[in-house]
């Protein structure tokens, strides 16, 4: 019954060959993220969207862009990939606006780059 | 400066005892909210608990509870009778207050890996 889909759980690509990761819902939320978590390091927070908006945190690299085409799906696309890319990346969902509201979270895609 | 400090990388603990794991915060908003997650080796980030900065009194779920203390800007999780499956990486992540739009940021510190022993 997972809620939150991200395909594929490991990805690898070349140095420089552009990637796309994906993520799908089920729960509707409004809120969909996408964090990166390199080895034993905090989960950092790429960009978010609530539903079309598109809200880039600012140390973000212009070479991850992402695309949300409706609630349900949502795309993280990684242009020309760099050995420090590689890390696990984290989707999740969440329900607008309260505190209290948890994220849910994806299995992650663990992204080698040779 | 960190939003979210972990200072115990790794932790040991033998079965069926209690373990507290330390998370302090540092925010200047009034309205917040503080949340565990656990990440077992799989890698799904699985969330425990969560406490308000405004509840009075420390959350509790099953064998997981937090121990707020709002003064020290401390919430550390307490794990009562540990059990092998509880091995796994542990989050510490705060929501501040602002939200503009309702899509608030979830931060999270470096975490804390537990493994649970015979």
């Amino acid at each position: 019954d997972a809620m939150v889909i991200q395909n594929p759980r490991y990805q690898v690509t070349q140095f420089g060959k552009p990637v796309t990761l994906s993520c799908s819902q089920t729960l509707n939320h409004n809120v969909m993220y996408w964090y990166q978590q390199k080895s034993s390091q905090a989960p950092k927070l790429l960009f978010h969207y609530y539903d079309k908006d598109f809200n880039n945190e600012a140390d973000t690299p212009d070479n991850f862009q992402s695309r949300r085409p409706n609630t349900s799906f949502c795309f993280l696309d990684i242009r020309s990939p760099g050995l420090g890319d590689a890390a696990m990346y984290l989707c999740a969902t969440s329900r607008p606006g309260t505190l209290n509201t948890e994220a849910f979270f994806g299995q992650g895609t663990r992204l080698t780059v040779v | 400066a960190q939003k979210i400090t972990q200072t115990q990388p790794g932790m040991f603990v033998q079965e069926k005892e209690a373990v507290t794991l330390d998370c302090t915060y540092d925010t200047s908003d009034q309205s917040y909210g503080l949340f565990w997650y656990k990440q077992p080796s799989s890698g799904e980030m699985i969330f425990l608990i969560y406490q308000g900065s405004y509840d009075e009194q420390n959350a509790t779920e099953g064998r997981y509870s937090l121990n707020f203390q709002k003064a020290r800007k401390s919430a550390n999780l307490v794990i009562s009778a540990s059990q092998l499956g509880d091995s796994a990486m542990y989050f510490c992540a705060m929501r501040e207050g602002g939200v503009t739009g309702g899509g608030n940021k979830l931060t999270f510190g470096t975490g804390t890996q537990l493994k649970v022993e015979l």
